[in-house]
């Protein structure tokens, strides 16, 4: 069974306090890992894909990356802006437009 | 560019009502999709549509109905409203991209509750 999971499901940092949101996964044949941000009472807001092991993106504190097994979201000197559920998503290991099985998400506090 | 509109915003309704959600892309999508979002259970599909004219069931379809009405508008009925579907919608639209991988849109969201 494709299956998503995301760790820790809750961190508090302190401002400035670097750290690292893991997204392990179980599905044959990646073909890409999403990363979403949702804001309390709003919509996921699509962050980043990636589509092979190796593969890093960046947008401004934030960096993805992707291993065969996880993905890491890296968060550099995190501001109060920051504060948000971090979701990944993966397509399942059967071909088609299947939908995206989501993760249950981390819940990122920054603190000033 | 209004990417995925949803209505109403809120809405509370008595059990046993019904009503009906409505949602629009204006990215010319082919597939859509309705989820819910409860607290520690993450975003749950209840029905997509692949392409215009089909529909499928997703993780829990029961007490839903839906309608891909065309391209753009996909909507989620709730025949017999019960408090278990208390919940945040969220309908979303997504492109086939290279070799199936797709990212997917998400609109605001509709926060129902049902007494």
């Amino acid at each position: 069974e494709d299956q998503v999971t995301q760790s820790p499901e809750a961190l508090r940092l302190q401002e400035g306090e670097s750290s690292s949101l893991n997204c392990s996964y179980t599905v044959s044949g990646l073909r890409g890992l999403f990363w979403y941000r949702q804001d309390p009472g709003k919509g996921p807001e699509f962050l980043f894909t990636l589509y092979s092991a190796g593969e890093e993106k960046e947008k401004e504190r934030l960096k993805a990356t992707l291993t065969k097994k996880e993905s890491f979201l890296h968060i550099t000197a995190p501001k109060p802006e920051d504060s948000a559920t971090y979701l990944c998503a993966v397509p399942p290991g059967r071909s088609g437009n299947t939908p995206l099985v989501f993760g249950k998400g981390t819940r990122l506090s920054v603190i000033a | 560019n209004a990417g995925v509109t949803q209505t109403p915003k809120f809405q509370v309704l008595k059990t046993g009502q019904s009503m009906t959600l409505q949602c629009a892309q204006d990215m010319n999508h082919n597939s859509m999709y309705w989820y819910r979002q409860d607290p520690g259970m993450g975003l749950r599909l209840i029905y997509y549509s692949a392409s215009e004219g089909t529909t499928d069931k997703g993780e829990v379809p029961n007490g839903y109905n839906v309608s891909r009405l065309n391209k753009r508008e996909f909507s989620l009925r709730l025949e017999s409203a019960a408090p278990s579907q208390t919940s945040v919608y969220f309908c979303a639209s997504s492109e086939i991209g290279l070799a199936g991988w797709y990212e997917q849109y998400f609109g605001p969201g509709t926060r129902l509750t049902v007494t």
